[in-house]
């Protein structure tokens, strides 16, 4: 079954330092996010993206964060100059959309996250 | 988003059925509801989604009642790999917000 992989699986990096994690959706997938979950917390939603920008973020996701879909396969998610608190398990997800009537209901498929700390 | 109102936690025996209730009183007519698990150290993983139909797939069955303020994720069968943190969401869009979920433990 295809799934979407997440690279690096721990990333350990110095506050104020820039990080980006990457993340391969499935391939035929059009809909791609990130959420993160702090340790011992519940999952948040950050971003999605689709066709190419931002289709809806949250507030967590301010002007430190950006993604880009660089090419047919990669997604990823950068953060500028870190902060102890951004240190937290980041997952990718992707779905293909499907529309039946008004509503949505395509799930989610989501990657293993990456594992940020910032000392 | 609407809300959902899940137990914070819940114990079943190994290889017995487990029901998961959820409760969504304020959901739309346009809402659908879906299941989430995160097993331990893993991301989410989709279980299950309806409408108003009850459903079922090969991880799990999904009752839904018939005024569709209330739903049950029902484990047919619970193994220990089914301990896990179960989210019950509702949505209408493409966005999937997940609250504290019921974290269910297996007995062996």
């Amino acid at each position: 079954e295809p799934e979407v992989t997440q690279t690096p699986s721990h990333q350990v990096t110095q506050m104020g330092q820039e990080v980006i994690l990457r993340c391969v959706p499935i391939s035929n997938h059009l809909y791609f996010y990130w959420y993160r979950q702090i340790l011992g917390q519940k999952v948040e939603f950050l971003v999605s993206f689709y066709n190419n920008e931002i289709s809806e973020k949250s507030e967590i996701f301010d002007d430190q964060f950006s993604v880009e879909r660089p090419d047919g396969s990669n997604f990823t998610l950068k953060i500028r100059s870190t902060k102890l608190e951004d240190s937290a398990m980041y997952f990718c997800a992707s779905s293909e959309p499907t529309f039946v009537g008004q509503g949505y209901s395509s799930p989610l498929h989501f990657g293993n996250g990456t594992r940020l700390t910032v000392t | 988003d609407a809300k959902t109102t899940q137990p914070n936690s819940m114990e079943s025996n190994e290889e017995e059925p487990v029901h998961l209730p959820c409760n969504h009183s304020t959901i739309s007519g346009t809402d659908y509801i879906h299941w989430y698990r995160q097993l331990p150290s893993q991301g989410p993983e989709y279980v299950i989604h309806g409408l108003t139909s009850n459903v079922n797939n090969r991880m799990a069955s999904l009752a839904i009642a018939e005024d569709r303020k209330s739903s049950t994720l029902i484990l047919h069968r619970a193994t220990l790999r089914d301990a896990a943190v179960y989210y019950c969401i509702l949505t209408r869009d493409d966005k999937i917000i997940f609250g504290k979920g019921t974290r269910l433990h297996i007995l062996p």
